[in-house]
């Protein structure tokens, strides 16, 4: 069974840059077709998408967030990863990464989310 | 950029009752490509439906999904205690994912 878990720092400084890695188990990252993203909620607040990967590296980005955003996959380590730029307090949200179904494009593979706070 | 508009924001119901939510697009979606999810305080949120119209494994068959182009519906046909929740729905298009701001389910 896929499981996906989040890591990375959970307080970030203002203007800094947040770096998550989602690491992936009982599957390969690497298989054919599978893309892997990226969401976020702020306290409160719904569901926002930041971006998605392909297992073979090509991405693709929230319009509103892609001047900061950028994804990358290591198949050595079964991982793949999220750094934004320049954050700021409307950064800070539980992050969770995902699997996208590839034929229906729906999330039917979810990490359980990490809480990442901007704050000096 | 599709973006998806949930209404109501926040419905208040009782168990037994009925919940219709619904989903509308800017612009015309597949429903191939339109989702519904769950999701409860702290946790993840979990698949209810996909293709507009499909339950995910395990969702019961009080959850059912309808809709197409720019108009989609999550149905709850009698509402069980363990469905007073938050519901969104997703959409695939051109390489971009969107969600609707949600729409909040509680008891009355």
């Amino acid at each position: 069974q896929l499981q996906l878990q989040e890591s990375g720092p959970g307080l970030v400084k203002p203007s800094e840059t947040l770096s998550l890695t989602c690491s992936v188990s009982g599957g390969s990252i690497s298989s054919n077709s599978y893309y892997w993203g990226w969401i976020r909620q702020p306290p409160g607040k719904g569901l926002e998408w930041i971006g998605s990967i392909y297992y073979s590296g090509g991405t693709y980005y929230s319009p509103s967030l892609k001047s900061r955003v950028t994804m990358s996959v290591d198949t050595s380590k079964n991982q793949f990863s999220l750094k934004l730029r320049s954050v700021t307090a409307a950064d800070t949200a539980v992050y969770y990464c995902a699997r996208p179904n590839p034929y229906d494009f729906h999330f039917d593979n979810w990490g359980q989310g990490t809480l990442v706070t901007v704050s000096s | 950029e599709i973006v998806l508009t949930q209404s109501p924001g926040t419905v208040s119901l009782s168990p037994g009752e009925r919940a219709t939510l619904s989903c509308r697009a800017s612009q015309s979606v597949s429903s191939s490509y339109l989702a519904w999810y769950q999701q409860k305080p702290g946790q993840a949120p979990r698949l209810l439906i996909y293709g507009a119209s499909s339950r995910a494994t395990g969702i019961p068959d009080r959850f059912s999904g309808s809709g197409s182009g720019t108009d989609f519906t999550l149905t709850i046909s009698r509402l069980e205690p363990e469905d007073f929740a938050m519901y969104y729905c997703q959409q695939y298009g051109r390489s971009l994912w969107t969600f609707g701001q949600g729409t909040k389910v509680e008891i009355k």
